[in-house]
């Protein structure tokens, strides 16, 4: 899991409640990413910052929101539009955002709406 | 739009016997290839890329993978299965002339099964 740490590991979450997930990374990268798991599919982009205070949709973005106030921090807040949010979420950074770079991912956070 | 199939939800295999995990994908222009392998309630990890050079690309814990352009395939290979390879493997696409790593394309992911 590289130098990236995701917090918390499990959450739970009541419907209408939104809740936001930790996402830090000590590798000095400038690039950061947001990908839901569903089971039997492959990740999906929510978000991705190639720089701090800017940021981009990936292809799943509606009913969630990001900031990137810091180059080692990309929160994630699941908020109460997301209609179907129980998934395991995962938190990526590469180098420099460029298409050659390996991406290194976070344990995960598994949320589940109850 | 690029894309990835991987064909076999899983395989199984025995312990020392090779193993191929397959991965055929679709992209606009030339592609960069990479596989990761993710444990159970874990994030992925990464075992190899190909930018470019030779088809024969060799990565981590003894695991290779070649790119074959004409059948647009990028197989997972291992010569010898031990049983703690058994994990979900994921094969992803890049497009060469897109400058954003984040847009990678992620297949739906093989279960391997390495029975002893």
């Amino acid at each position: 899991d590289g130098g990236i740490t995701q917090s918390p590991k499990y959450l739970f979450r009541k419907e209408g409640q939104n809740v936001t997930l930790s996402c830090e990374q000590n590798l000095n990268h400038d690039a950061m990413y947001w990908y839901r798991q569903d089971p039997g599919q492959g990740l999906r982009l929510i978000y991705y910052s190639q720089i701090v205070n800017d940021f981009q949709k990936g292809d799943i973005a509606e009913g969630y929101s990001v900031s990137r106030e810091k180059k080692e921090s990309f929160p994630l807040t699941v908020t109460s539009a997301q209609k179907n949010p129980t998934a395991f979420y995962l938190c990526a950074s590469s180098g420099s955002g460029l298409s050659t770079d390996t991406q290194y991912f976070g344990p995960g956070t598994r949320l589940t709406v109850l | 739009a690029q894309s990835v199939a991987q064909p076999e939800d899983q395989v199984n295999v025995a312990e020392g016997n090779p193993l191929t995990v397959k991965c055929t994908y679709s992209v606009s222009g030339n592609p960069y290839l990479f596989w990761y392998v993710q444990y159970p309630n874990r994030g992925l990890q990464f075992l190899l890329k190909y930018i470019t050079g030779d088809n024969l690309v060799k990565g981590s814990y003894g695991f290779e993978a070649e790119f074959n352009k004409s059948q647009t395939s990028f197989h997972l290979k291992k010569p010898s299965a031990l049983v703690s390879d058994s994990a979900l493997y994921f094969c992803a696409v890049r497009a060469v002339w897109d400058t954003n790593a984040g847009k990678s394309t992620f297949g739906d992911g093989t279960t391997l099964t390495v029975k002893p």
